[in-house]
């Protein structure tokens, strides 16, 4: 199976920051990558799919890219509502894998 | 609305079963894949089971032979059966659909979740 390997695992940041999460595969899944971002309680929400498109209804301060092995996940400029976990997802094979996780807390 | 309800979670002995079934609504759910996905408490989202519109299955390593899926596209609904549960298993299991984008390569994606429901396996 491909592993996804998330860093940092957690950080910890202000309203208003940037904050950048990376996600590598231990091979190649081209742009097959997925953001997902999962609050406790709630179900999971996608962010990003096909490693930068925007999902309908997300807000424009998020965005993705890389391909191959290496992503990236940004915001812009973190807002309240964005304190969570987040996760990358590969569906570049049939046995799909996610990241670990990486949890975003209030500085 | 577009919307997955999972129900059938509970309380069962290690070795025990459990079916766990997920009713979607306000799409054809006969035109989409479908997933399991499970989170244990502390832990992270992990990949469990996916069913294509053709009925064809797949599993991890982790769960292959012990889990199957299936769906009854006539009720719209999915179902994850649960055998030879182990303490292991203990998590929130949320089912999702999968959407897919592209014209020349076709990119898969879990756009829509249920709120999961909760298989504890203890003695």
């Amino acid at each position: 199976d491909i592993q996804m390997t998330q860093s940092p695992s957690s950080l910890s940041a202000s309203v208003g920051d940037r904050v950048t999460i990376t996600c590598r595969a231990s091979q190649s899944v081209s742009s097959y990558l997925n953001w997902y971002q999962h609050k406790p309680g709630k179900a999971p929400k996608l962010l990003i799919y096909a490693a930068s498109s925007l999902q309908s209804g997300v807000p424009p301060r998020f965005s993705g890219s890389g391909s191959g092995t290496d992503f990236t996940l940004t915001i812009s400029s973190l807002q309240p509502e964005d304190f969570a976990t987040y996760y990358c997802q590969q569906s570049y094979t049939t046995s799909w894998t996610f990241g670990q996780g990486t949890k975003v807390e209030i500085k | 609305e577009v919307q997955l309800v999972e129900s059938g979670g509970g309380l069962v002995q290690p070795g025990g079963s459990l079916r766990l079934s997920c009713a979607a609504s306000g799409f054809t759910f006969s035109s989409y894949d479908m997933h399991w996905v499970r989170q244990a408490t502390g832990k992270g989202l992990e990949w469990v089971s996916a069913i294509g519109t053709t009925g064809d299955t797949y599993y991890p390593g982790s769960v292959k032979g012990r889990f199957t899926i299936s769906r009854e596209n006539a009720k719209n609904s999915l179902y994850l059966q649960l055998n030879s549960l182990r303490a292991g298993d203990t998590a929130v299991y949320y089912c999702a659909r999968a959407a897919v984008a592209g014209t020349i390569y076709y990119y898969y994606y879990m756009d829509v979740w249920g709120k999961g429901t909760t298989v504890t396996v203890s003695s």
